[in-house]
């Protein structure tokens, strides 16, 4: 089955731009999802599809893809964007889904 | 509002069984596939099993298939975990989640999860 792949962390200063990725052999077939979740709290999805964020996401959060990579940035990162994020997508070679490790966001 | 809300979790001894429910309101139930995801303390999110709309077809990660059966009842907007064989390793919080779809220009449709319960708590231990 396939994996996705993540930093396990990452940190951006306060209003300025950070990219996350996620990398896997899946995204060449899937796009990918992502969450955020934070400490006791279920997870929220913040990106799908090629790029669309659904209702109640800032429009700071947005998604891109290529190859077998997948990258989530958020512009102008605030602070109530600390938190972890995973990637996932349906497994190219049967009907499973996979989830990277997730990236822990600081922001400073 | 669109609402997941699970229940069943509790301590349970190693072998022993377990069945989760997540009752669902807020969407036309039947004409989503929906999924249940596991995050063990401290850990990352792991797939766990899969249901199609009409439960008519399902999918197990390696980990548990051969002891867990996902099942829903449309009828009652009620999706189920049916948890037997349980190790320690199967601690965890339980996630039920809603698929959400996006299809491409050429008709391919990738999938994601965007509506998630509460979770609730399943702890494996003697």
């Amino acid at each position: 089955s396939s994996e996705l792949t993540q930093d396990p962390a990452v940190s951006v200063a306060l209003g300025q731009t950070v990219t996350i990725t996620c990398q896997g052999d899946s995204l060449r077939s899937y796009y990918a999802g992502w969450y955020q979740q934070k400490p006791g709290q279920a997870p929220v999805l913040v990106i799908y599809g090629k790029n669309n964020r659904p209702s109640g996401i800032a429009d700071r959060f947005s998604g891109s893809s290529s190859g077998n990579t997948a990258s989530l940035s958020i512009t102008g990162a605030q602070a109530e964007d600390e938190a972890d994020y995973y990637c996932n997508s349906r497994d190219s070679s049967n009907n499973h889904w996979v989830f990277g490790g997730g990236t822990k966001l600081t922001v400073l | 509002e669109v609402q997941l809300l699970e229940s069943g979790g509790g301590l349970v001894q190693p072998g022993g069984s377990l069945r989760l429910s997540c009752a669902a309101s807020g969407f036309t139930f039947s004409s989503y596939a929906m999924s249940w995801v596991r995050q063990a303390p401290g850990k990352g999110l792991e797939w766990v099993s899969a249901i199609s709309g009409s439960g008519g077809s399902t999918y197990y990660a390696d980990s548990v298939r051969g002891r867990f059966t996902i099942s829903r009842d449309n009828s009652k907007s009620t999706l189920y975990l049916q948890m037997n064989s349980l190790r320690a390793e199967d601690t965890a919080v339980y996630y039920c989640a809603k698929f959400t779809y996006y299809y491409d220009s050429s008709g391919r449709k990738h999938d994601a999860f965007d509506i998630w319960g509460q979770g609730t708590m399943v702890t494996v231990s003697s």
